[in-house]
């Protein structure tokens, strides 16, 4: 059974500071996909990384992958209040003949402070 | 741009009866998703749907959830029988292709089971 966990699971941190958060799943893949939470709302796509290697960026957030590793990250770059949110990571199995589905990890709530 | 609808936005229902939550997934997707999470917790998968018909369903999802495509544009979740422990948000997502596109969900179905 595919295991995703992230961490940290909570993350206070300053505005104007960096940190990075990890996504670690237990079976092989290349698919992972990156989404952002506000309370009591949906999930917002923020990346789709697709292969060994891949990396995003948009504005403060960029997002790698390494499948040899199974480990994803989500690097936050002088943080600002507006990214205080909760991020998940969800890994895609891509079995051939099902719809797929994602299998979500734990989260980490980031809280960004003045 | 389009997006995945779903109604209610919040449903307050008795233990032991049945609720109906609806979803209109956007129009060119060709699978279809429910996932829920209980509040604070992590994003669960329930049931994934192609072809109309159930694709792949998780531990969860026993014999009191149904799910049906009734007509070209909606996709709904039926609990029959509510119990205390299915309080929870419940998402529906759609998504165009399996391989190498993300999932786009609804903004979410309040459920509190009372």
């Amino acid at each position: 059974e595919l295991k995703v966990e992230q961490n940290p699971l909570f993350l206070s941190m300053q505005e104007g500071k960096n940190y990075t958060i990890y996504c670690n799943y237990s079976t092989t893949s290349d698919r992972l996909y990156w989404y952002r939470q506000d309370p009591g709302k949906s999930l917002e796509s923020l990346f789709v990384l697709l292969s060994n290697g891949a990396v995003k960026q948009e504005g403060r957030l960029m997002a790698s992958l390494d499948t040899k590793a199974r480990l994803s990250t989500l690097h936050i770059t002088a943080a600002v209040h507006d990214l205080s949110a909760t991020y998940f990571c969800a890994v895609d199995m891509g079995k051939t003949g099902t719809a797929s589905k994602l299998t979500f990890g734990t989260g980490t709530r980031l809280q960004v402070t003045l | 741009e389009p997006e995945v609808t779903q109604t209610p936005s919040h449903q307050v229902t008795q233990m032991g009866q049945e609720v109906i939550l609806r979803c209109v997934p956007i129009s060119n997707h060709l699978y279809f998703y429910w996932y829920r999470q209980i509040l604070g917790q992590k994003v669960e998968f329930l049931v994934s749907f192609y072809n109309n018909e159930i694709s792949e369903k998780s531990e969860i999802f026993d014999d009191q959830f149904s799910v049906e495509r009734p007509d070209g544009s909606n996709f709904t979740l039926k609990i029959r029988s509510t119990k205390l422990e299915d309080s929870a948000m419940y998402f529906c997502a759609s998504r165009a292709r399996v391989y190498n596109t993300e999932a786009f969900f609804g903004q979410g179905t309040r459920l509190t089971v009372v």
